[in-house]
C-alpha cells in the first residue's frame, strides 16, 4: 500500500504561537491531499486541501504548501489557540478512485 | 445537512463474538469507507463500498466483511472477535461521481473486546 508519514508524532506550542505540522508522502503521482483534525472522541474533520497543480493554499488561520520536489506536504496554523490541540492528519490520493491514505497523525498540544 | 452518523457509539463484546456496525452517509453520497483506528495510531483502511458494491479492501482477514444497501447506508460485520479488533471503527462517506473529494468522516464505533 501507499505510505504517508509525519515527521514529527508530538508538536506543543504556546497559545499565539504558530504551528507547523509535515507529512511526507511516497507516491509522485499522487494529485490530492487533505489534512484532517480530530479532535478526542471525534471522528476527523476536514481542514483543508490542495491539488498537485498548486503549491500553497490558504483558509482561515490554515496554510498548507506542497512541495513535489521532495514529497513533502506541511500544515501552517497561525496564531495557535487551544481549539487547536487536537491530531492532525494528512491523507494521500494516489488517483485510484477516491480512495486515500493516512498519515500516523501529529498530536498539537497547545500550552494556555 | 446531517453529517455521516454511526452506531452504536459504543459496543462491548467478548473474544469470538460477532460485532454489527452501521453507518449512515450524508445524503447523496454513495461510497461509504471503513477505517480501523486502534489507539494512538493512524487509520488502517478497510473496506470501500460504491452503488453497493465492494470496490476495494484493505490488508484485513476475512472476518471483517460489509455490505451496503439499496439505500447506501452500510453495515460493517466482524467475526470470531479477537482482543486485537478492539479499536474505534470510523465510517466516512463521499460522491465520488463529483471528482476526488474529501470523504466526510462519522464519531465512530469505539469497540471493545474483553
Amino acid at each position: 500500500g501507499e505510505s504517508v508519514g509525519l515527521h514529527l508524532p508530538t508538536l506543543s506550542v504556546q497559545e499565539g504561537d504558530n504551528s507547523i505540522i509535515n507529512c511526507a508522502y511516497s507516491n509522485s503521482a499522487s494529485d490530492y491531499f487533505i489534512w484532517y483534525k480530530q479532535e478526542s472522541g471525534k471522528g476527523p474533520q476536514f481542514i483543508i486541501d490542495i491539488r498537485s497543480n498548486m503549491d500553497k493554499r490558504q483558509g482561515q488561520r490554515v496554510t498548507v504548501l506542497l512541495n513535489k520536489t521532495v514529497k513533502h506536504l506541511s500544515l501552517q496554523i497561525a496564531a495557535t489557540q487551544p481549539g487547536d490541540s487536537a491530531v492532525y492528519f494528512c491523507a494521500e490520493n494516489p488517483i485510484t478512485g477516491n480512495q486515500f491514505y493516512f498519515g500516523t497523525g501529529t498530536s498539537l498540544t497547545v500550552i494556555p | 445537512e446531517a453529517g455521516v452518523t454511526q452506531s452504536p457509539t459504543h459496543l462491548i463484546k467478548t473474544r469470538g463474538q460477532q460485532a454489527t456496525l452501521r453507518c449512515s452517509p450524508i445524503s447523496g453520497h454513495t461510497s461509504v469507507y471503513w477505517y480501523q483506528q486502534a489507539l494512538g495510531l493512524g487509520l488502517q483502511f478497510l473496506l470501500w463500498y460504491d452503488e453497493g458494491e465492494e470496490r476495494n479492501r484493505g490488508n484485513f482477514p476475512p472476518r471483517f466483511s460489509g455490505r451496503q444497501f439499496p439505500n447506501y447506508s452500510s453495515e460493517l460485520n466482524v467475526n470470531a472477535l479477537e482482543l486485537e479488533d478492539s479499536a474505534l471503527y470510523l465510517c466516512a462517506s463521499s460522491n465520488p461521481r463529483q471528482g476526488v473529494q474529501p470523504q466526510h468522516f462519522g464519531d465512530g464505533t469505539r469497540l471493545s473486546i474483553l
